[in-house]
Protein backbone atom coordinates (compact mmCIF):
# COMPACT_ATOMS: atom_id res chain seq x y z
CA UNK A 1 0.00 0.00 0.00
CA UNK A 2 1.24 3.61 -0.90
CA UNK A 3 1.66 5.98 2.14
CA UNK A 4 3.89 7.39 4.58
CA UNK A 5 5.47 5.93 7.49
CA UNK A 6 6.65 7.14 10.26
CA UNK A 7 8.67 5.83 13.17
CA UNK A 8 8.60 5.61 16.39
CA UNK A 9 4.80 5.68 17.14
CA UNK A 10 6.13 6.98 20.76
CA UNK A 11 9.20 7.52 22.35
CA UNK A 12 10.89 8.84 25.26
CA UNK A 13 14.11 10.57 25.47
CA UNK A 14 15.95 11.49 28.54
CA UNK A 15 17.23 15.56 28.76
CA UNK A 16 20.06 16.55 26.60
CA UNK A 17 19.94 13.46 24.40
CA UNK A 18 19.33 13.99 20.37
CA UNK A 19 16.85 11.99 19.25
CA UNK A 20 15.90 10.97 15.36
CA UNK A 21 12.56 10.29 13.80
CA UNK A 22 12.31 7.92 10.71
CA UNK A 23 9.98 9.15 7.93
CA UNK A 24 9.48 7.16 4.60
CA UNK A 25 7.17 7.45 2.02
CA UNK A 26 6.44 5.22 -1.03
CA UNK A 27 4.34 7.77 -2.92
CA UNK A 28 6.80 9.23 -5.01
CA UNK A 29 6.19 13.03 -3.81
CA UNK A 30 8.93 15.43 -4.45
CA UNK A 31 7.99 17.47 -1.22
CA UNK A 32 8.29 16.27 2.42
CA UNK A 33 7.16 18.25 5.24
CA UNK A 34 8.26 18.50 9.37
CA UNK A 35 5.13 19.84 11.82
CA UNK A 36 4.99 20.28 15.25
CA UNK A 37 1.62 19.90 16.95
CA UNK A 38 1.48 20.73 20.87
CA UNK A 39 -2.18 20.16 22.74
CA UNK A 40 -4.83 21.88 21.96
CA UNK A 41 -2.87 23.73 18.98
CA UNK A 42 -2.49 23.63 14.79
CA UNK A 43 0.60 22.44 13.03
CA UNK A 44 3.62 24.21 12.90
CA UNK A 45 6.34 24.00 9.78
CA UNK A 46 9.64 22.58 11.23
CA UNK A 47 11.04 22.09 7.79
CA UNK A 48 10.51 21.38 4.53
CA UNK A 49 11.89 19.85 1.37
CA UNK A 50 11.12 20.15 -2.47
CA UNK A 51 13.84 18.15 -3.97
CA UNK A 52 16.33 15.89 -3.19
CA UNK A 53 19.55 17.34 -1.22
CA UNK A 54 17.55 20.30 -0.46
CA UNK A 55 15.34 21.79 2.38
CA UNK A 56 14.48 24.74 3.78
CA UNK A 57 13.92 25.65 7.31
CA UNK A 58 10.30 26.36 8.80
CA UNK A 59 8.55 28.50 11.55
CA UNK A 60 10.29 26.27 14.22
CA UNK A 61 13.88 25.24 12.80
CA UNK A 62 15.54 25.81 15.73
CA UNK A 63 16.54 22.67 17.78
CA UNK A 64 15.89 20.48 15.04
CA UNK A 65 17.85 19.64 11.62
CA UNK A 66 17.06 17.06 8.72
CA UNK A 67 18.72 15.69 6.08
CA UNK A 68 17.42 14.38 2.41
CA UNK A 69 19.55 12.01 0.71
CA UNK A 70 16.64 9.89 -0.47
CA UNK A 71 13.69 11.01 -2.43
CA UNK A 72 11.46 8.62 -0.06
CA UNK A 73 13.24 9.75 3.28
CA UNK A 74 13.23 12.85 5.53
CA UNK A 75 14.48 11.57 8.56
CA UNK A 76 13.83 14.78 11.69
CA UNK A 77 16.69 14.94 14.31
CA UNK A 78 15.47 16.41 17.88
CA UNK A 79 18.36 18.19 19.23
CA UNK A 80 19.55 18.64 22.90
CA UNK A 81 18.92 22.46 21.81
CA UNK A 82 15.51 22.36 21.29
CA UNK A 83 13.71 23.78 24.90
CA UNK A 84 10.52 22.02 24.79
CA UNK A 85 10.98 18.97 23.19
CA UNK A 86 7.84 17.27 24.16
CA UNK A 87 4.90 16.90 21.43
CA UNK A 88 3.62 15.37 18.43
CA UNK A 89 5.31 15.45 15.38
CA UNK A 90 3.90 14.71 11.90
CA UNK A 91 5.68 14.45 8.90
CA UNK A 92 4.04 14.94 5.33
CA UNK A 93 4.48 14.76 1.96
CA UNK A 94 2.78 16.05 -1.55
CA UNK A 95 3.36 15.34 -5.24
CA UNK A 96 5.33 18.57 -6.16
CA UNK A 97 5.22 22.24 -4.87
CA UNK A 98 3.41 23.77 -1.80
CA UNK A 99 -0.06 23.79 -3.06
CA UNK A 100 -0.70 20.02 -4.08
CA UNK A 101 -2.60 17.86 -2.12
CA UNK A 102 -0.74 17.12 1.09
CA UNK A 103 -1.09 13.33 3.01
CA UNK A 104 0.42 12.60 6.45
CA UNK A 105 1.63 9.61 8.05
CA UNK A 106 0.15 8.92 11.67
CA UNK A 107 2.70 10.70 13.66
CA UNK A 108 5.21 10.27 16.29
CA UNK A 109 4.87 11.19 19.98
CA UNK A 110 8.13 12.37 21.68
CA UNK A 111 8.25 12.78 25.55
CA UNK A 112 10.87 14.25 27.21
CA UNK A 113 11.67 12.68 30.85
CA UNK B 1 1.72 35.93 5.97
CA UNK B 2 -1.96 34.79 5.56
CA UNK B 3 -4.27 34.38 8.99
CA UNK B 4 -6.26 31.45 9.16
CA UNK B 5 -9.19 31.33 11.34
CA UNK B 6 -11.35 28.37 11.77
CA UNK B 7 -14.77 28.81 13.83
CA UNK B 8 -16.02 27.68 16.54
CA UNK B 9 -13.37 26.58 18.03
CA UNK B 10 -15.38 23.53 20.01
CA UNK B 11 -18.45 22.05 18.97
CA UNK B 12 -20.90 18.97 21.16
CA UNK B 13 -22.51 17.20 18.72
CA UNK B 14 -25.92 14.66 19.27
CA UNK B 15 -25.20 12.12 16.99
CA UNK B 16 -27.45 12.21 14.02
CA UNK B 17 -26.92 16.13 13.97
CA UNK B 18 -26.14 17.91 11.18
CA UNK B 19 -22.93 20.82 11.84
CA UNK B 20 -21.17 23.81 10.11
CA UNK B 21 -17.64 24.47 10.18
CA UNK B 22 -16.53 27.46 9.15
CA UNK B 23 -12.73 29.03 7.77
CA UNK B 24 -11.76 32.39 7.50
CA UNK B 25 -8.42 33.14 5.86
CA UNK B 26 -7.23 37.02 5.16
CA UNK B 27 -5.71 36.86 1.79
CA UNK B 28 -6.69 35.75 -1.76
CA UNK B 29 -5.90 31.76 -2.41
CA UNK B 30 -6.82 29.37 -4.80
CA UNK B 31 -5.92 26.68 -2.50
CA UNK B 32 -7.56 25.37 0.59
CA UNK B 33 -7.35 21.81 1.59
CA UNK B 34 -10.00 20.45 4.86
CA UNK B 35 -8.63 17.62 7.26
CA UNK B 36 -9.78 15.26 9.73
CA UNK B 37 -7.62 14.43 12.83
CA UNK B 38 -8.72 11.51 14.29
CA UNK B 39 -8.67 11.29 18.16
CA UNK B 40 -5.22 8.86 17.44
CA UNK B 41 -3.95 11.98 15.81
CA UNK B 42 -3.97 10.56 12.08
CA UNK B 43 -4.50 13.70 9.69
CA UNK B 44 -6.55 12.68 6.69
CA UNK B 45 -7.04 14.85 3.85
CA UNK B 46 -10.99 15.23 3.28
CA UNK B 47 -10.95 18.37 0.63
CA UNK B 48 -8.24 19.81 -1.77
CA UNK B 49 -11.28 22.47 -2.49
CA UNK B 50 -9.81 26.28 -4.05
CA UNK B 51 -13.17 27.28 -5.36
CA UNK B 52 -16.65 25.98 -5.52
CA UNK B 53 -18.46 22.88 -3.66
CA UNK B 54 -17.30 19.47 -3.31
CA UNK B 55 -19.12 16.33 -1.57
CA UNK B 56 -17.81 13.21 -0.25
CA UNK B 57 -20.58 10.78 1.48
CA UNK B 58 -21.75 12.60 4.50
CA UNK B 59 -19.51 15.56 4.01
CA UNK B 60 -19.29 18.41 1.62
CA UNK B 61 -17.54 21.31 1.39
CA UNK B 62 -18.13 25.21 -0.18
CA UNK B 63 -15.04 27.43 -0.98
CA UNK B 64 -16.21 30.95 -1.79
CA UNK B 65 -12.22 32.57 -2.73
CA UNK B 66 -13.94 36.06 -3.53
CA UNK B 67 -15.16 36.55 0.05
CA UNK B 68 -12.29 34.46 1.94
CA UNK B 69 -14.56 31.69 3.57
CA UNK B 70 -14.91 27.93 3.60
CA UNK B 71 -17.21 26.14 4.89
CA UNK B 72 -17.31 22.03 5.84
CA UNK B 73 -20.78 20.46 6.30
CA UNK B 74 -21.19 17.45 8.07
CA UNK B 75 -24.50 16.03 8.27
CA UNK B 76 -26.13 12.92 10.14
CA UNK B 77 -22.88 12.86 12.49
CA UNK B 78 -21.56 9.74 13.53
CA UNK B 79 -19.16 9.25 16.47
CA UNK B 80 -16.31 8.61 14.53
CA UNK B 81 -16.66 12.16 13.47
CA UNK B 82 -14.93 13.16 16.15
CA UNK B 83 -12.04 15.00 16.32
CA UNK B 84 -10.28 18.01 14.95
CA UNK B 85 -10.73 19.51 11.58
CA UNK B 86 -8.25 21.90 10.09
CA UNK B 87 -8.39 23.95 7.10
CA UNK B 88 -5.11 24.95 5.51
CA UNK B 89 -3.93 27.46 2.37
CA UNK B 90 -1.05 28.13 0.92
CA UNK B 91 1.12 31.28 1.59
CA UNK B 92 2.68 32.00 -1.11
CA UNK B 93 4.62 34.59 0.53
CA UNK B 94 6.85 32.11 2.10
CA UNK B 95 5.67 28.81 0.18
CA UNK B 96 4.08 26.76 2.49
CA UNK B 97 0.43 25.90 3.87
CA UNK B 98 -1.17 28.12 6.64
CA UNK B 99 -3.48 26.01 9.23
CA UNK B 100 -6.07 27.12 11.38
CA UNK B 101 -6.59 26.17 14.81
CA UNK B 102 -8.91 23.46 14.24
CA UNK B 103 -12.31 23.10 14.98
CA UNK B 104 -12.76 19.97 18.21
CA UNK B 105 -15.68 18.37 17.29
CA UNK B 106 -17.23 15.87 19.64
CA UNK B 107 -20.07 13.72 18.73
CA UNK B 108 -22.22 11.78 21.49
CA UNK B 109 -24.08 8.95 20.84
Amino acid sequence: DGGITQSPKYLFRKEGQNVTLSCEQNLNHDAMYWYRQDPGQGLRLIYYSQIVNDFQKGDIAEGYSVSREKKESFPLTVTSAQKNPTAFYLCASSRGQTGNTIYFGEGSWLTVV
Amino acid sequence: GIQVEQSPPDLILQEGANSTLRCNFSDSVNNLQWFHQNPWGQLINLFYIPSGTKQNGRLSATTVATERYSLLYISSSQTTDSGVYFCAVIDYGNNRLAFGKGNQVVVIP
